[in-house]
């Protein structure tokens, strides 16, 4: 069972345009809400990450949305930039029970930033 | 060195080898994790260790048999595996089990002929 689904399985952007991948989840007890970044040989990165109380994160090009009610969250990358092209995953921490601590991440989203 | 680092980078074995893969980090850190990336699926969490003792198990197969002499070394031993075991494995560490940021090493690609 898929707690964490993320769409779209690739997206391809011009330069200077918006990048915009989604997630959900089904476990309200996820309590940190990370993403993570993955170029080519590399492992993942944290990039950015939102609790759920808050409803928007920015840092720099980068911005989390939020929305408890409907168990949704999602990367927005303004003007993006072909570096950014990488594998991007969206992840859930649990926050209590025997999984306490344990990251639960979506499939990922390919993206490729043409020039 | 810095960060997390993991040997082999590749490697290739048949079904009936013994291998181990190695993971080491750099940062102080109490929390190591062992981590299954297949294409077109979500990182699977494998085995979790603080403080040197495991603290998880996510129903992985017995060919797979972790160890964690210490705080900084994480290894992964594998034998007699199936080709659907080929994927990345990734090594992982935190400040703590459940810090919010974990560390990745750059994986080593496995695959099983």
């Amino acid at each position: 069972q898929q707690q964490v689904k993320q769409s779209p399985q690739s997206l391809i952007v011009q330069k200077g345009g918006i990048s915009i991948i989604n997630c959900a989840y089904e476990n309200t007890a996820f309590d940190y809400f990370p993403w993570y970044q993955q170029f080519p040989g590399k492992g993942p990165a944290l990039l950015i990450a939102i609790r759920p109380d808050v409803s928007e994160k920015k840092e720099g090009r980068f911005t989390i949305s939020f929305n408890k009610s409907a168990k949704q969250f999602s990367l927005h990358i303004m003007d993006s930039q072909p570096g950014d092209s990488a594998t991007y995953f969206c992840a859930a921490r649990a926050g209590y029970g025997g999984s306490q601590g344990n990251l639960i991440f979506g499939k990922g989203t390919k993206l490729s930033v043409k020039p | 060195e810095t960060g997390v680092t993991q040997t082999p980078r590749h490697l290739v074995m048949g079904m009936t080898n013994k291998k181990s893969l190695k993971c080491e980090q750099h940062l102080g850190h109490n929390a190591m994790y062992w981590y299954k990336q297949s294409a077109k699926k979500p990182l699977e969490l494998m085995f979790v260790y603080n403080f040197k003792e495991q603290t998880e198990n996510n129903s992985v197969p017995s060919r797979f048999s972790p160890e964690c002499p210490n705080s900084s070394h994480l290894f992964l031993h594998l034998h007699t595996l199936q080709p659907e075991d080929s994927a990345l494995y990734l090594c992982a560490s935190s400040q703590d089990r459940g810090s919010l940021e974990q560390y990745f090493g750059p994986g080593t690609r496995l695959t099983v002929t």
